[in-house]
């Protein structure tokens, strides 16, 4: 079946601690591949994408993501995460007029 | 800035109501979408439109129904809820182009059926 796969469910890192959450999918050919973050009480709003080109994609906020085709992994990196990224990251995969979501991670930071 | 709008943000109703789940965009934005999660499950699309009296049913089956009068406008409608219905629904929209186009998301129905 094809899906997103976020191993991990719950991340918990200290201030300035580096950052990477796992994302791998299992769809085969051309795929487009964002990251999202949902803040507390917000929406679900964009973080960095990849359609084609450089696969170490820079997003807002210092993050970036690698795209590794061999892999079918898109992980999301943070050298130094602060308190403010506390949030739910969520990896996701497009496909014709779908987008496929991953189950999530939650990111907590502690000051 | 995303600008879309879902009301009510949170709804507790009994089984056997009738409800609807608004939705607006003010992006002019041609494709809009509705998505179920489930608490810590994915998001998965029931409803999605590519403009004016266009819908389409999404990967995941739902029993509930939708419309697209107006571009802006995409309502979610349950003719009668149930238990199994609560979840929370967002909706969703993106500019007419390919699946490569960004998707801006509301924040979110909480619905809870009793």
């Amino acid at each position: 079946a094809q899906s997103v796969s976020q191993h991990n469910h719950h991340v918990i890192l200290s201030e300035a601690a580096s950052l990477e959450l796992g994302c791998n999918y299992s769809y085969g050919g051309t795929v487009n591949l964002f990251w999202y973050v949902q803040y507390p009480g917000q929406h679900l709003q964009l973080l960095l994408k990849y359609f084609s080109g450089d696969p170490l994609v820079k997003g807002i906020k210092g993050f970036e993501a690698e795209f590794i085709k061999s892999k079918f992994s898109f992980n999301l990196r943070k050298p130094s995460v602060q308190w403010s990224d506390t949030a739910e990251y969520f990896c996701a995969v497009s496909r014709g007029n779908n987008l496929f979501f991953g189950t999530g991670t939650r990111l907590t930071v502690i000051p | 800035e995303a600008d879309i709008y879902q009301t009510p943000r949170y709804l507790v109703i009994g089984t056997g109501k009738k409800i609807t789940l608004e939705c607006s965009q003010t992006m002019g934005h041609d494709k809009m979408y509705w998505y179920q999660q489930d608490p810590g499950m994915e998001l998965h699309l029931i409803h999605y439109s590519y403009g004016v009296n266009s819908t389409e049913k999404g990967d995941l089956s739902s029993e509930s129904t939708v419309s697209r009068i107006r571009t802006e406008h995409f309502p979610l409608t349950l003719e009668s809820a149930r238990p199994s219905h609560t979840s929370q629904y967002l909706c969703a929209s993106s500019e007419w182009g390919g699946s490569g186009n960004t998707i801006y998301f509301g924040e979110g129905s909480w619905l809870t059926v009793v």
